[in-house]
């Protein structure tokens, strides 16, 4: 069994489109990341939530919205595509947020390309 | 936004031979982690580290928590080919305020030659 899945695994689109990418643990985890990969393969957090609270909300365009309707998924939905946003975004989950509960388990990315 | 500055960006290495990798960070971090990504993959955690000076092996994996919290190093002995990918540093921290910080370094990308 997968322990993080994301869906889809590609994704191209215009731009000014609306799309979700959605993302799924069965680890029993109690939190859930989103990183952004870049052309040049630099990893960025996005967000970050645990037991469904928000707990990091980086610098990133308010096109971005992310939501956890339980702990087990964490969604990504992204407005108004823009080129720029052609990246490939992981999903993440992690024990917890307490030491030694950091350690984080991937997602196998999905690859988003904006027309 | 912040990210931790790894050395080197790239190495290629003749198979057989040892290879250092370094993570370095102008703050303080509370846990240093260490992950490989394959192509067209996610990033695998190799080696977690939680404590100032801590020293850890995970097979031919070594790694290192720096004494000022502010470094971590990974070596890996007698690389075989499938050593190959990019390797990456993360730290996390939280700050006084609750603040959670987690950042990942720039990446050190490895090939093998056979």
């Amino acid at each position: 069994d997968t322990a993080v899945s994301q869906t889809p695994k590609y994704l191209v689109t215009q731009m000014g489109n609306d799309k979700s990418i959605k993302c799924e643990q069965n680890l029993g985890h109690d939190t859930m990341y989103w990183y952004k990969q870049d052309s040049k393969k630099f990893l960025k957090i996005m967000f970050s939530y645990n037991n469904k609270e928000l707990i990091i909300n980086e610098t990133v365009p308010n096109r971005f919205s992310p939501k956890s309707p339980d702990k087990a998924h964490l969604n990504l939905h992204i407005n108004s595509l823009e080129l720029g946003d052609s990246a490939v975004y992981f999903c993440a989950s992690s024990q917890g947020v307490r030491a030694r509960n950091y350690e984080q388990y991937f997602g196998p990315g999905t690859r988003l390309t904006v027309t | 936004g912040q990210q931790l500055n790894q050395s080197p960006q790239s190495m290629f290495i003749q198979e057989g031979e040892d290879v250092s990798m370094n993570c370095t960070s102008s703050s303080i971090f509370n846990t240093w982690l260490w992950y490989k990504q394959d192509p067209g993959e996610g990033p695998v955690l190799l080696i977690a580290l939680y404590k100032a000076g801590e020293l850890t092996s995970n097979g031919r994996l070594t790694a290192q928590f720096g004494i000022t919290r502010k470094d971590s190093f990974l070596n890996i002995s007698a690389s075989i080919p499938s050593d190959v990918g990019i390797y990456f540093c993360a730290g996390q921290s939280i700050a006084t305020s609750g603040t959670y910080k987690y950042i990942f370094g720039t990446g050190t990308r490895l090939k093998v030659l056979a």
